[in-house]
């Protein structure tokens, strides 16, 4: 079984700063991915970034960088120079290589910027 | 412009009555998925369909049921043994499962049904 975990309900930080959102995983898969998903109050779900297990480098995609620690089995996401329209739920998930093919979902972060 | 679609946008629907969700997708992907979503939490996996004509029960599908007679359409019946049905619904696709574990899901802008 698949499981993510997202341990802050709940995210502050101010308008051009950095800001990291935790996740850790559980799998007994060798090969799985991880997700970064955005989910704005409109409700729609928006992919951020993607980590392969056997991606030797951390994933990036212009402000948005994944902290990945194999051994620790995490994958943390960075934002970099926050900016207001970053306010929104953020989710973890990860897909392994057998059995399910869907994702599995962390609970979320909520990060609001401020001015 | 290829993505998915998901219809209605808002539902309500009465204790004890049935209710299907549309999802309908153009991106020629062979799996489609349905999660739920309740207030201040992460989406479970109700079912999902690696390809047409099969489909398989994810982690709530007590209460729902699906079908998947064409490749792009994947809809929802919320049925009344449903107990709790009130929920954002959201529709997702993915394309090739030939076993890689990078292909992303795309989704839909989701279904706030409502139970009154």
């Amino acid at each position: 079984a698949q499981k993510i975990t997202q341990t802050q309900p709940g995210m502050f930080v101010q308008e051009k700063e950095a800001v990291t959102l935790d996740c850790t995983y559980d799998t007994s898969d060798q090969s799985y991915g991880l997700f970064w998903y955005k989910q704005p109050s409109s409700g729609e779900m928006i992919f951020l970034i993607y980590q392969g297990s056997y991606d030797e480098q951390n994933a990036t995609e212009g402000r948005y960088s994944l902290n990945f620690q194999k051994a620790r089995k995490s994958a943390n996401l960075v934002i970099s120079a926050s900016q207001l329209g970053d306010s929104a739920m953020y989710f973890c998930a990860m897909r392994g290589r057998k059995g399910r093919r869907a994702l599995t979902f962390g609970s979320g972060t909520r990060l609001q910027v401020q001015p | 412009d290829g993505g998915i679609t998901q219809s209605p946008k808002y539902l309500f629907r009465k204790e004890g009555q049935n209710v299907t969700l549309s999802c309908e997708q153009n991106l020629n992907h062979d799996a489609m998925y349905w999660y739920r979503q309740d207030p201040g939490q992460g989406l479970r996996l109700i079912y999902y369909s690696q390809i047409v004509n099969d489909f398989q029960k994810g982690d709530i599908a007590e209460g729902y049921s699906v079908s998947r007679e064409k490749k792009e359409s994947f809809p929802l019946t919320v049925t009344s043994a449903q107990k709790n049905p009130t929920a954002f619904y959201l529709c997702a696709s993915s394309p090739n499962l030939s076993g890689g574990v990078s292909n992303e899901q795309f989704f839909g802008p989701g279904t706030r049904l409502t139970v009154l």
